[in-house]
């Protein structure tokens, strides 16, 4: 059974930082892309970034390339999300996803997610 | 290709069939647009039920199909039962990486 158990979430003020993370397990972590995907407080879905499962290849929506980073650790099957200069239009609920072996073609299984809000 | 237009709300009697639409889903020349939906009961994550077009993940009901013309996706859902209320997304994906989210459509179950 896939899980996918995301931390660090929390608020933060504007301009500020935050660090999220996914611990994976049930399924060969390594060959598949993830993805981070958020809702915001009016409910809409965002994606946000991917990263392929070698980790060699991000990507990025345009509303944080620049500001966040994706990274994965394959030996311990976790995906990170470094979120910089946070704005308010940031604060939603971050979900980890499972994506396919090639890319964010599609998003198989979630996390239950963590709130991030931004707020002074 | 930008967001995605979905109803914001559309509602059916039990046994009933409804379809959600799911617009500005556009393919250019020499590329390809992959669409999946999401079912997202309320305090819960999405769950995907469709991906690819009209592909089922494994034990998502047969009462979920999904069809695509022009630039407009839909999601019908037949024989309508109670568990079905929820919110649906639409998503569409495009090579490299370009990722949209409809607004989603929530379904009230009469």
């Amino acid at each position: 059974e896939v899980q996918l158990l995301e931390s660090g979430g929390g608020l933060v003020q504007p301009g500020g930082s935050l660090r999220l993370s996914c611990a994976a397990s049930g399924f060969t972590f390594s060959t598949y892309a993830m993805s981070w995907v958020r809702q915001t407080p009016e409910k809409r879905l965002e994606w946000v970034s991917a990263i392929s499962g070698s980790g060699n290849t991000p990507y990025y929506a345009d509303s944080v390339k620049g500001r966040f980073t994706i990274s994965r650790d394959n030996s311990e099957r976790t995906v990170y999300l470094q979120m910089h200069i946070l704005r308010a239009e940031d604060t939603a609920i971050y979900y980890c996803a499972k994506s396919t072996v090639v890319g964010p073609m599609r998003f198989d299984d979630w996390g239950q997610g963590t709130l991030v809000a931004v707020s002074s | 290709q930008s967001a995605l237009t979905q109803p914001a709300s559309v509602s059916g009697s039990p046994g009933q069939s409804i379809t959600i639409s799911c617009t500005g889903v556009r393919s250019d020349v020499g590329t390809y647009t992959l669409v999946s939906w999401y079912q997202q009961h309320s305090g819960k994550a999405p769950k995907l039920i469709i991906y690819e077009g009209g592909k089922r993940p494994s034990g998502v009901s047969t009462r979920f199909s999904a069809s695509k013309s022009g630039d407009t996706a839909s999601l019908t859902i037949s024989g309508l039962q109670a568990e079905d209320e929820a919110d649906y997304f639409c998503c569409s994906y495009a090579k490299p990486s370009t990722v949209f989210f409809g607004g989603g459509t929530r379904l009230t179950v009469l």
